[in-house]
């Protein structure tokens, strides 16, 4: 079973308005950590949030916030106020603690978004 | 300075040859990661260390294999090399609690 579903192969939104791009996961771990990444057509992985599970309130970094909603194990990532230099591949990522109580550290990653900002 | 860098940035090689990535980091992390990312994937994890003793296989290891040889440097080689490795490769580091991960900028590997 895939622990990191992302469900929307490609988004377009318009230029200024803001968009939700989908992010659910699977882990049976108490303390996971949640991340998204954004990949433009050069190649580099871009960070952009990060979410612990233990968090309170919802992450946010300037136009990117996640919603966070562990009952439903999603962690969407909300675009605000598109602009065209977000068009871009948007990865969801999830760090587990592993089996042996400290964290293992990799990333577990979704197959992507791919985000097409209009004009 | 980038924190993490990766040599060479892309690399194209015939099928049967030996090829090292390698990977150096500024950040003073222990952990240290080696991803493949294919069309349409999202990364997955080949090989990851948590100090110079320490070395374990991911995911998909199959054919590759790694060095520690320093906490900063952390190189992927394929023994010899086949079309279907044909990829984006990533090094990352992450401090100790994997809440910051910082990724390089990614080899991309063409194997003809």
């Amino acid at each position: 079973a895939q622990k990191i579903t992302q469900t929307q192969p490609g988004m377009f939104v318009q230029e200024k308005e803001a968009v939700t791009l989908d992010c659910t996961y699977d882990t049976s771990d108490p303390s996971y950590g949640l991340f998204w990444y954004k990949q433009p057509s050069s190649g580099e992985m871009i960070f952009l949030i990060y979410q612990g599970s233990y968090d309170q309130q919802n992450a946010t970094e300037g136009r990117y916030s996640l919603n966070f909603q562990k009952a439903r194990k999603s962690a969407n990532l909300v675009i605000s106020a598109s602009q065209l230099g977000d068009s871009a591949m948007y990865f969801c990522a999830m760090r587990e603690r592993s089996g042996f109580g400290g964290s293992q550290g990799n990333l577990i990653f979704g197959k992507g978004t791919k985000l097409s900002v209009k004009p | 300075d980038a924190d993490v860098t990766q040599t060479p940035r892309n690399r194209i090689t015939k099928t049967g040859k030996r090829i090292m990535l390698e990977c150096s980091q500024t950040k003073g992390h222990d952990r240290m990661y080696w991803y493949r990312q294919d069309p349409g994937l999202g990364l997955r994890l080949i090989y990851y260390s948590f100090d110079v003793k320490d070395i374990n296989k991911g995911e998909i290891s199959d054919g590759y294999s790694v060095s520690r040889q320093a906490q900063a440097k952390f190189s992927l080689s394929l023994e010899s090399a086949i079309p279907n490795q044909t990829a984006l490769y990533f090094c990352a580091t992450s401090d100790r609690t994997g809440n910051e991960q910082y990724f390089g900028p990614g080899t991309r590997l063409t194997v003809t």
